[in-house]
């Protein structure tokens, strides 16, 4: 079935440093990947997205790239501050939104 | 301009109950979906619905069930509770379905608050 497996599950960065989360897609239909941060107790908010016509796209300090052949994308976050610490998930869609497992980065001052 | 919105924001249930979530999307948009979140997961997705029809369903009993009203909003209703049934409840609202143009349509999720159930 459709599945997005996301690495790593946690990520400790010092503030200034980038940060990097990987995601891999099973269903070769997906044409949308969206990322959400996630702040306990709050409704996921989208960070960024991309489609597949494009193999990468930044804003400020984040970027996704996009690796159709290898089903893969990855989302980056330059300069990390500490307002950065959550937990980021990355979906893909095909039929359907698929979610990945989660990564909750924290960012130490 | 208003988000989504979901009410209630907390229900505590007990087992064998039912329960009704309801959910306000952002003006202009005409599809909700619905999403299962429990602690430490992702959203996993149960409906979407779009001009009032249901355009896709994920791998959840019969219990669970939804429907979009005239003007957009939606509810679900899960029968039966489970104690496994508790979680956070999410709705999400998009302009357009994908369906409808694949690549290019405006399908970007935006998710409301969410409603916490509690399953004792």
């Amino acid at each position: 079935g459709e599945n997005v497996e996301q690495h790593p599950s946690t990520l400790s960065v010092q503030e200034g440093d980038s940060a990097v989360i990987k995601c891999t897609y099973s269903d070769s239909a997906s044409n949308y990947f969206p990322w959400y941060k996630q702040e306990l107790g709050k409704r996921p908010q989208l960070i960024i997205d991309i489609r597949s016509n494009v193999g990468e796209k930044k804003d400020q300090r984040i970027a996704v790239t996009l690796n159709k052949t290898a089903k893969h994308f990855s989302l980056h976050i330059t300069e990390t501050q500490p307002e950065d610490s959550a937990v980021y998930f990355c979906a893909a869609r095909g039929g359907k939104l698929i979610f990945g497992q989660g990564t909750e980065l924290s960012v130490k001052p | 301009d208003a988000g989504v919105t979901q009410s209630p924001t907390h229900l505590i249930k007990t087992r064998g109950q039912h329960v009704t979530l309801r959910c306000s999307p952002i003006s202009g948009h005409k599809s909700v979906s619905w999403y299962q979140q429990v602690l430490g997961q992702g959203p996993q997705f149960i409906f979407q619905y779009y001009e009032k029809e249901e355009r896709g369903r994920g791998n959840f009993p019969d219990r669970f069930s939804a429907r979009q009203f005239p003007n957009y909003s939606s509810e679900l209703n899960v029968n039966a509770l489970l104690l496994g049934d508790s979680a956070l409840y999410l709705c999400a609202s998009s302009q357009d379905w994908p369906g409808r143009g694949a690549l290019f349509s405006t399908d970007t999720q935006y998710f409301g608050p969410g409603t916490r159930l509690t399953v004792l």
